[in-house]
């Protein structure tokens, strides 16, 4: 069955460096997600993005964020300047269409702000 | 913003048994679209069950089933003869059906399986 697969796995960074996240959506999806999880804390929404283009995002998603979609496949997240409370698990997510009701996810990445 | 409530950090079961996880949320929605996913250790996300707020029938799933109860707006996951597999991390979420795209998620429940 296909699935959403994440790298790295867990990535270290120095603070005020920039890290990017990569998502591999599945193939036929046309909608996708990114999430994240501080460690203790909820699920958090990050931004959702369709048509190349972002069509949601949340307040948490503020100027150091971006993400794109370089080529056919990739699903990229960039944070520019990380800081300490960036730490956190990032989930990627995917879904067929609009209507669909499932997203499926990846493993996530955990990353680890020094 | 809808909020999603899990109320128990960690639960535990006998293998066989059957283990009930609560989920409770906050919306002002009529229309919306309640789940439960798994995840195992080190794996991602896979949906368990889901349930249209629309539909009074509660969703089943071979051992999984829910309990709907609209107007308390609870939403608790019944897992009947467990198995080692079960064992997880549960999360609760919600999904407008107007706007639909993202998810609010409950902070997770662990669930260990004693065999």
């Amino acid at each position: 069955e296909p699935e959403v697969t994440q790298t790295p796995s867990h990535q270290v960074t120095q603070m005020g460096q920039e890290v990017i996240l990569r998502c591999v959506p599945i193939s036929n999806h046309l909608y996708f997600y990114w999430y994240r999880q501080i460690l203790g804390q909820k699920v958090e929404f990050l931004v959702s993005f369709y048509n190349n283009e972002i069509s949601e995002k949340s307040e948490i998603f503020d100027d150091q964020f971006s993400v794109e979609r370089p080529d056919g496949s990739n699903f990229t997240l960039k944070i520019r300047s990380t800081k300490l409370e960036d730490s956190a698990m990032y989930f990627c997510a995917s879904k067929r269409q609009q209507s669909s009701y499932e997203q499926y996810f990846g493993p996530g990445t955990r990353l680890t702000v020094t | 913003a809808q909020t999603v409530t899990q109320s128990q950090p960690e639960m535990s079961v006998q293998e066989a048994e059957t283990v009930t996880l609560s989920c409770t949320y906050d919306t002002s929605e009529s229309d919306y679209y309640l789940f439960w996913y798994k995840q195992p250790p080190s794996r991602q996300m896979i949906l368990v069950i889901r349930q249209e707020a629309y539909k009074q029938q509660n969703a089943t799933e071979n051992r999984f089933s829910v309990n709907f109860q609209k107007a308390a707006k609870s939403f608790s996951l019944k897992i009947s003869d467990s198995q080692l597999g079960d064992a997880a991390m549960y999360f609760c979420a919600y999904r407008s059906a107007d706007t639909g795209n993202q998810f609010y998620f409950g902070t997770g429940t662990s669930l260990t399986v004693i065999p």
